[in-house]
Order: C-alpha cells, then sequence, then structure tokens
C-alpha cells in the first residue's frame, strides 16, 4: 500500500540551529513530493514540491528538501532555524490525485 | 496571490443534524478535493472532484457525505447526518490544469460534533 512515513514525531531545535526533517515514502513508483507547513490553528502551506529533474529543491522561507531514490527519502532542510518556524510539518506523496500525507513532525523552537 | 477560502471557520452541531461546509476553490481551477484531520491526527484524503463529478473517494466518504458545485466558484460538503466521530478540521483544496499536480488548500473548517 502506498504510505509516508515521518519518523519523527516531535523535534525540538535551538534558534539559529540546522533542522532536518525525514520523510520516507512508499510506492509503486516515485511518487510527486511535498512538504506542507501547518502553524497553530491555521490551514496547510505549500513549501515545497518535487516531480522531476534536479533532486535538491528550494522553497518557500529558507527550505530546502532533497529526493534520494535509492532510499526512498525526500527529508526537508534549513541551515538555521528561526523561531517563527515553530510548526507542524507534514511530508505528502501523490502519484493519482488524491495526496497521502505522513503523520507530521511537530518542530519546536528555543530562544 | 489568489486563494482558496472557507466558511464557516467554526462550527458546533448536535449529533444528528446536517452540516454544510463551503469553499471556494483558487478561480481557474478545476480539480477540487476535501481533506480532514482529526485532532492531533494526520491529514486524510476524503474526495477528489472533476467536470461536475467524483474522481476518487476514500473509505471514509460513505452514503452521510456528498460534495456539490452548485454554481461557478463554490464547493461544498455535506454530512448528512453527523457523528461525534465527524468531528475533525475539514480542509478543502484546488488544483488547476498546467504544472498541475500542486494542491493549494484552505484555511480549513473545524467542526465539533456535540
Amino acid at each position: 500500500a502506498q504510505s509516508v512515513t515521518q519518523p519523527d514525531i516531535h523535534i525540538t531545535v535551538s534558534e539559529g540551529a540546522s533542522l532536518e526533517l525525514r520523510c520516507n515514502y512508499s510506492y509503486g513508483a516515485t511518487p510527486y513530493l511535498f512538504w506542507y507547513v501547518q502553524s497553530p490553528g491555521q490551514g496547510l502551506q505549500l513549501l515545497l514540491k518535487y516531480f522531476s529533474g534536479d533532486t535538491l529543491v528550494q522553497g518557500i522561507k529558507g527550505f530546502e528538501a532533497e529526493f534520494k531514490r535509492s532510499q526512498s527519502s525526500f527529508n526537508l532542510r534549513k541551515p538555521s532555524v528561526h523561531w517563527s518556524d515553530a510548526a507542524e510539518y507534514f511530508c505528502a506523496a501523490s502519484n493519482t490525485d488524491k495526496l497521502i500525507f505522513g503523520t507530521g513532525t511537530r518542530l519546536q523552537v528555543f530562544p | 496571490e489568489p486563494e482558496v477560502t472557507q466558511t464557516p471557520s467554526h462550527q458546533v452541531t448536535q449529533m444528528g443534524q446536517e452540516v454544510i461546509l463551503r469553499c471556494v476553490p483558487i478561480s481557474n481551477h478545476l480539480y477540487f478535493y476535501w481533506y480532514r484531520q482529526i485532532l492531533g491526527q494526520k491529514v486524510e484524503f476524503l474526495v477528489s472532484f472533476y467536470n461536475n463529478e467524483i474522481s476518487e473517494k476514500s473509505e471514509i466518504f460513505d452514503d452521510q457525505f456528498s460534495v456539490e458545485r452548485p454554481d461557478g466558484s463554490n464547493f461544498t460538503l455535506k454530512i448528512r447526518s453527523t457523528k461525534l466521530e465527524d468531528s475533525a478540521m475539514y480542509f478543502c483544496a484546488s488544483r488547476g490544469r498546467t504544472g498541475a499536480e500542486t494542491q493549494y488548500f484552505g484555511p480549513g473548517t473545524r467542526l465539533l460534533v456535540l
């Protein structure tokens, strides 16, 4: 069955530290891959997406993600986290129409 | 920048009542979706809609649920007889045709069934 896994439920980092959020997918073929962010009480905002081509994709707010086919991974990174990055981050995949989401990673940022 | 809007932002209803959640997708988009997120859980696909008919639906989307695009701008989700377990945040999403795989989400409607 198609699935998206985010192994880290909760991550805490200090402001200014680097960040990597993990995402693995299980699909028959490489799906389209997305990262969304959800601030408390808010909707889902698209950070970045991967369809094909360059495996390192840049997104908004200084985020980037790297697609690694050999590891079925699409990890999200940011070199220096800001307090405003505290939110829930969802990895999602699609190869038909519907998006399948991971369970999310809650990011907490300490000053 | 165009965005998906949803109304109401919050709704409280009694079990067994009907609710209609409304969405206005981005104006030139052609594909429409409903997802839900039960508190503390992941976002789950409910239904997709294209060309005035359902393209795909999940097992969650049973006979109590229906969707409609009553005019050129609105996209609604109706729950005929709400259950306690329908309490969730409901997200509408839409996507266009070109470069088309990105779905844009609305802010959600938080439904509480008492």
